[in-house]
């Protein structure tokens, strides 16, 4: 069985700039995480999809990044514009049906940004 | 607001020494509690993961406890090996929100 797939794995840009992160997750899950890991932290929830539903976006600051799931399978999240605040690592993660199952994640894209 | 703290940051042993993981959260409406390995460069990889009727669950070297009373659990590593080298995560799902809430780990290196 196929993992989590994630691309890019890492990304460097100038702040001002704008990112996109690609999702793949494991193939049949209904529920798809983004988090967002900062340096020597645990990973944080950004944005949590049901299928192709929003259920939780608490913690994504709306005001510059953004995250879709058109089909309900695969997903993206973008960043525009970046401040030097968002360098982290992104880690998306999939489980198969509700958010208390085992999550899997991805390798994850470290971005960094100058 | 639940919380999870893991102490210590980091841990140093040498090879074959028995080791143990903190874990404590504040908040014991939790639905289960997860451990999870990290190693550099790549994704979470879940080690274990407690129910909350659960006391403990072992795998291999590898035994989690969890006291959701006291909001504690500890991972416990026998026989340490070079290979178990990496960052450990303890992870809460909250009762109340379905939230899964990290700790900041614990990276651990185990030398030959």
């Amino acid at each position: 069985e196929a993992g989590v797939a994630q691309s890019p794995r890492y990304k460097i840009i100038e702040k001002r700039q704008s990112v996109a992160f690609w999702c793949n997750p494991i193939s049949g899950h209904a529920t798809l995480y983004w988090y967002q890991q900062i340096l020597g932290q645990g990973p944080k929830l950004l944005i949590q999809f049901q299928n192709n539903g929003v259920v939780d976006d608490s913690q994504l600051p709306k005001d510059r990044f953004s995250a879709e799931r058109l089909k309900g399978v695969d997903s993206t999240l973008k960043i525009q514009p970046a401040k030097l605040e968002d360098s982290a690592v992104y880690l998306c993660a999939s489980s198969p049906d509700r958010g208390t199952d085992t999550q899997y994640f991805g390798p994850g894209t470290r971005l960094t940004v100058l | 607001k639940q919380e999870v703290t893991q102490i210590p940051a980091a841990l140093s042993v040498p090879e074959g020494e028995n080791l143990v993981l903190n874990c404590s959260f504040t908040d014991s409406a939790i639905y289960n509690l997860q451990w999870f390995r990290q190693d550099p460069g790549k994704g979470l990889t879940s080690l274990l993961l407690i129910q909350s009727s659960q006391r403990e669950q072992t795998s291999g070297r590898l035994n989690a406890s969890l006291d959701k009373s006291s909001g504690r659990s500890t991972l416990y590593i026998a026989a340490s090996q070079p290979g178990d080298s990496a960052t450990y995560l303890c992870a809460v799902i909250s009762s109340n929100t379905g939230k899964l809430i990290f700790g900041q780990g614990t990276t651990l290196q185990v030398k030959p």
